[in-house]
Formats: C-alpha cells, structure tokens, sequence
C-alpha cells in the first residue's frame, strides 16, 4: 500500500528529448512537491502544489511544467532535456502547507540520466 | 529566503559512539526544524522534528535541540550502530522547507 508512488523509477534518454514523470499519493494531503537530488545529494524544492493550485516555483526553468490534475496527482514534464537535468527527481506529499507543513512523505524517486 | 547550513559533510564513528550533526539558519521566521535520514538509494524519511516553541525533543537515542537566539539546532544519536549509516538532513521551514547539504554517518563496525 504505497503512500507515494511516483513513475518510472528510471529514465534514460538523450538530450533534446521530452520526458514526464508520474506521481500519485493516497494519503490525503493536501499539497504535494517535486524536489531534484543532485550528484552531490543536495535536496532542492522546485515546485509546490497546494488543493491543485501553484504555490511554489522555485526559479525553474520552463523547460519544467508540472501539472496538478487533481490534489492527488502531480506530474513533471521536461522539455529539450539537458545533460544537467540528470537526477533522481522525488515526489513528496505532506497535509499542510507553510507554517504546519509537517512531515513529508516522499516516494522512491525517479532517476533520470540523460546522455 | 531561508539558507541551511549544515554541518560536517561527512562524519565517520565507531560503533556505540555518539554523532552529533549542526545546523544553523538564517530567517529568524523559521519556526519548524525536521530531520530526515536518506539509507543509499532510498527515499528521505523524517525521524524527528522539532517546533520552535520546544527546545529539546527526544526519541529512544536520537534527540534533537534547538537554539532560537542563536539560530541553530543540533541532531544528536547515541550508541550509534551500523543502520544509522545514512545521509541525514537537517531543514528549516519559514514559508517552504529549506534543506540543509547534508551530512554522511558511517557507523564502523
């Protein structure tokens, strides 16, 4: 029964290629996150959705469009892909937001590796 | 914006020792301090928080403290055995969660 499941695990692609990432909760939280995972482990928040509605973007570029379909989807598409997009891009989730975010959730992640 | 710093990046203890990780932060807004621990390959997983209104908090022999004044919170384990090996993260939330860079445990045997 799992809580975030985000797909594919992998993704290797070439560069210039589009490429989206899935990712569901069944939790009932209310906001949900995509972070990037850097070679050096470095965490990075890049986008925050809250009940479907954009809260954070942090200075991403557009290249990246996430989409919310519903509060318990959050998907990440990438367009033109560069050879610094590679990472392992995780799906979070937690039930509040800003001041109570509290514990995220996160799922596997999604290691992307673009040649 | 919130800036985490973290400190040391790396830090390698004999079994049954104690490790002790720092954090300090920069936006005296910041009211929530969580700490995620990161096994090679896997997702983060929080293993302890703290709020701003608490200065120390404890759980079986990892506890954590807190200094508002200073702005810094520490992450304390205790009779360290081989499955603390990990990358543990200290972060701080002002409007968003702020992640440290992370520190690497390895517990020698």
């Amino acid at each position: 029964d799992t809580a975030v499941s985000q797909t594919p695990k992998y993704l290797v692609t070439q560069m210039g290629n589009d490429k989206s990432i899935k990712c569901e909760q069944n939790l009932g939280h209310d906001t949900m996150y995509w972070y990037k995972q850097d070679s050096k482990k470095f965490l990075k928040i890049m986008f925050s959705y809250n009940n479907k509605e954009l809260i954070i973007n942090e200075t991403v570029p557009n290249r990246f469009s996430p989409k919310s379909p519903d509060k318990a989807h959050l998907n990440l598409h990438i367009n033109s892909l560069e050879l610094g997009d590679s990472a392992v891009y995780f799906c979070a989730s937690s039930l509040g937001f800003s001041g109570g975010t509290g514990e995220l959730f996160f799922g596997e992640g999604s290691r992307l590796t673009v040649l | 914006g919130e800036n985490v710093e973290q400190h040391p990046s790396t830090l390698s203890v004999q079994e049954g020792d104690s490790a002790v990780i720092k954090c300090t932060y920069s936006d005296s807004a910041s009211n929530y301090f969580p700490w995620y621990k990161q096994e090679l390959g896997k997702r983060p997983q929080l293993i302890i928080d703290i709020r701003s209104n608490v200065g120390e908090k404890k759980d079986q022999r990892i506890a954590v403290t807190l200094n508002k004044t200073a702005k810094h919170f520490s992450l304390h384990i205790t009779e360290t055995q081989p499955e603390d090996s990990a990358v543990y993260f200290c972060a701080a939330e002002d409007y968003k969660l702020s992640f440290g860079a992370g520190t690497t445990v390895t517990v020698r045997a």
